[in-house]
């Protein structure tokens, strides 16, 4: 059964410094979703791209994440610098193709981020 | 701005006994609604959906929701209860685009944990 692939599972850094994580969604899939998800909540969505374009980043803090996604496949979001308030689950998720919001989205494993 | 409450960030239930979980919407036209279950440091997994048509959906392990519009309700129901069912479990909608959003976007609640006693 294909998966989203999510790399690393988990990452602790300190503030200030860089960090970078990377998806693969499922083949196919053209919509792919970054969610950070702090601990007891619900995720909630950083970035939206169909293909290669961004369609939705309004709640992405655009003074220190950064999403591509250069070929329309695997993508890579960053955070530079790091701050404390960055520790989350930070979950990538697929869809294959947009269908007035029916589509069933697919979750990786997410990356587990620990600033100190 | 369309948002999801689920009462109840804590659940006990026996093993064998019914599991409900609660998800309330505001809307006053239904989005989609998605329930989703995440075990210990895993992604979501899917556990059913509600777009168009029944008002009672069935999904895996033995899950089923039902639709309720009058009461702005998509509460989660087990019969009977599996110490595999233990995890934390997501309600969440998807807004209709013409009611802002992308298209596609999941709006999530808070979770309930769910945990089963033998």
């Amino acid at each position: 059964e294909a998966e989203v692939a999510q790399s690393p599972r988990y990452k602790i850094t300190e503030k200030s410094q860089a960090v970078a994580f990377w998806c693969d969604p499922i083949s196919g899939h053209a919509t792919l979703y970054w969610y950070r998800q702090i601990l007891g909540q619900g995720p909630e969505l950083l970035v939206q791209f169909q293909d290669e374009s961004v369609v939705d980043d309004s709640q992405l803090p655009k003074d220190r994440f950064s999403a591509e996604r250069l070929k329309g496949v695997d993508s890579t979001l960053k955070i530079q610098p790091a701050e404390l308030g960055d520790s989350a689950m930070y979950l990538c998720a697929s869809s294959l193709e947009p269908s007035g919001g029916q589509e069933t989205q697919y979750f990786g494993p997410g990356t587990r981020l620990l600033v100190l | 701005a369309q948002s999801v409450t689920q009462l109840g960030s804590h659940v006990s239930v026996s093993e064998g006994a019914l599991v409900l979980l609660r998800c309330n919407y505001s809307s006053s036209v239904p989005p989609y609604l998605f329930w989703y279950v995440q075990y210990p440091n895993q992604g979501l997994q899917l556990l059913l959906k509600y777009t168009t048509g029944a008002t009672l959906v069935k999904g895996i392990n033995g899950f089923e929701a039902e639709f309720k519009k009058s009461e702005t309700s998509f509460h989660l129901t087990k019969p009977s209860a599996h110490m595999s069912d233990a995890a934390e479990y997501f309600c969440a909608v998807s807004p209709l685009p013409i009611y802002g959003g992308s298209q596609g976007n999941l709006i999530f609640g808070k979770g309930t944990k769910l945990s089963v006693k033998p």
